[in-house]
């Protein structure tokens, strides 16, 4: 399994600012994947982040929005740049700890709110 | 879009067996299918998954039917704390998750 946390645990940002959230996994993982959850909406994943190559982002989501970075096997993070109020969601990050396995665990989530 | 179809809610008494149904009518023979429970405010926590056998674990049971079409989810005794957004995926080798809309299931004491 894999224990994961993130920062913050929520904001509250003004318009046109960016945020940059952080994920961070207790043990190194093969995969991680950031999601959006809007209010009272299901998951969608925004994007795989690849360690040490630029993320692979699902349609919807552009790198220039949502720019993601992994500079290890514990870590990321995903920014949300420009902000407007439609960007106020969860943001979740998850982890696939195994070659064998599809589970994913995932993190506690960002509260963004957007003002 | 996603591959599942889950009713959007169910309650169940305290105590008694809470059974969630999946319809994924076109997984491929070799996708899985994943249950997780999203419980308010926190990230989905992972239950339990199968191929094609009916599988067990401490916290649930996953029936797959012989077609793979459907699966259900058995809490054999359902607690207050098991109130959670259920969510049924159907995953293969692009381990991407499509999230469904889930099951809203609600213990009632």
């Amino acid at each position: 399994s894999a224990v994961i946390s993130q920062k913050p645990s929520r904001d509250i940002c003004q318009r046109g600012t960016s945020l940059t959230i952080q994920c961070q996994v207790d043990s190194q993982v093969t995969m991680m994947f950031w999601y959006r959850q809007q209010p009272g909406q299901s998951l969608t994943l925004i994007a795989t982040a690849n360690q040490g190559s630029e993320a692979t982002y699902e349609s919807g989501f552009v790198i220039d929005k949502f720019p993601i970075s992994r500079p290890n096997l514990t870590f990321s993070t995903l920014t949300v740049s420009n902000m407007s109020p439609e960007d106020s969601s969860i943001y979740l990050c998850s982890a696939r700890p195994g070659q064998n396995s599809y589970e994913q665990y995932f993190g506690p989530g960002t509260r963004l709110t957007v003002t | 879009d996603a591959k599942t179809t889950q009713p959007p809610s169910m309650d169940c008494a305290e105590g008694r067996a809470a059974n969630l149904p999946c319809n994924h009518s076109t997984i491929s023979g070799n996708e899985y299918v994943y249950w997780y429970r999203q419980i308010h405010s926190q990230g989905p926590q992972y239950i339990i998954h199968g191929l094609k056998n009916n599988e067990t674990n401490e916290m649930a049971s996953l029936i797959i039917t012989e077609d793979r079409k459907s699966s259900t989810l058995i809490l054999p005794h359902a607690t207050l704390r098991d109130t959670a957004v259920y969510y049924c995926i159907v995953i293969s080798g692009t381990y991407k998750y499509i999230f469904g809309t889930g099951t809203r299931l609600k213990v009632l004491a």
